[in-house]
């Protein structure tokens, strides 16, 4: 059971390229999301999923978009990467009060 | 705005030692839960608490939700080195968003 996989683990970008950070769950949880942990400012939530085809902002969205087309698949796509950008990423997939998270990506941009 | 405060941040103590970390908030939740964060690794979920007042111990970290469901705490008895790590809590809000607070770091020394 695989869980929730992200891919990549790391990632360096260059400023004003774009790029999609994957991630996908074999749970069947309905609701996904995405954070980002940065030192000293926790988990951020960044967009979030209810189910396929619904999808919302969270604390930090801007510069990424999302879109949720099956209940497995939630990728996170950076549109012109800047440095502040530069941070650690998690996916989560959750049922009920449970989140489950991946491994995270590790994302530089330079 | 950080709806859950984590406090101490940081935390270094003896092996052997006991330790209490907190989680506060000005918002009332229906749960809260307590997660823990090893380096490049995902938060794996430790706990779940949901009724005010509610005690839920495992093995030698016991937790506490506060009676009016606004806060908690983790108490780490005989701390071991394996109980080093970045201790988050967390809580829905709003429209099924998941917030977490930005974590207390525990570094138990041998």
């Amino acid at each position: 059971n695989a869980g929730v996989t992200q891919t990549p683990k790391f990632q360096v970008l260059k400023t004003g390229q774009s790029m999609t950070l994957q991630c996908a769950q074999d749970m069947n949880h309905e609701y996904m999301s995405w954070y980002r942990q940065d030192p000293g400012m926790g988990l951020r939530l960044i967009h979030y999923s209810v189910g396929a085809g619904i999808t919302d902002q969270g604390e930090v969205p801007n510069g990424y978009n999302v879109s949720r087309s099956t209940t497995e698949d939630f990728p996170l796509r950076l549109l012109s990467a800047a440095p502040s950008q530069t941070s650690v990423y998690f996916c989560a997939s959750s049922r009920g009060w449970e989140a489950f998270f991946g491994q995270g990506t590790r994302l530089t941009v330079v | 705005t950080q709806l859950l405060e984590q406090s101490p941040q940081f935390l270094s103590i003896q092996e052997g030692e006991n330790l209490t970390v907190y989680c506060n908030s000005s918002s009332v939740f229906s749960s809260l839960q307590w997660y823990r964060q090893e380096p490049g690794e995902g938060p794996v979920l430790l706990v779940t608490v949901v009724t005010g007042g509610e005690v839920k111990k495992l093995k030698r970290l016991t937790f506490q939700f506060g009676d009016a469901r606004k806060d908690s705490s983790l108490h780490i008895t005989a701390a071991q080195p394996g109980d080093t790590g970045l201790y988050l809590c967390a809580g829905f809000y709003g429209n099924n968003r998941l917030a977490f607070g930005k974590g207390n770091q525990v570094v138990v020394i041998p």
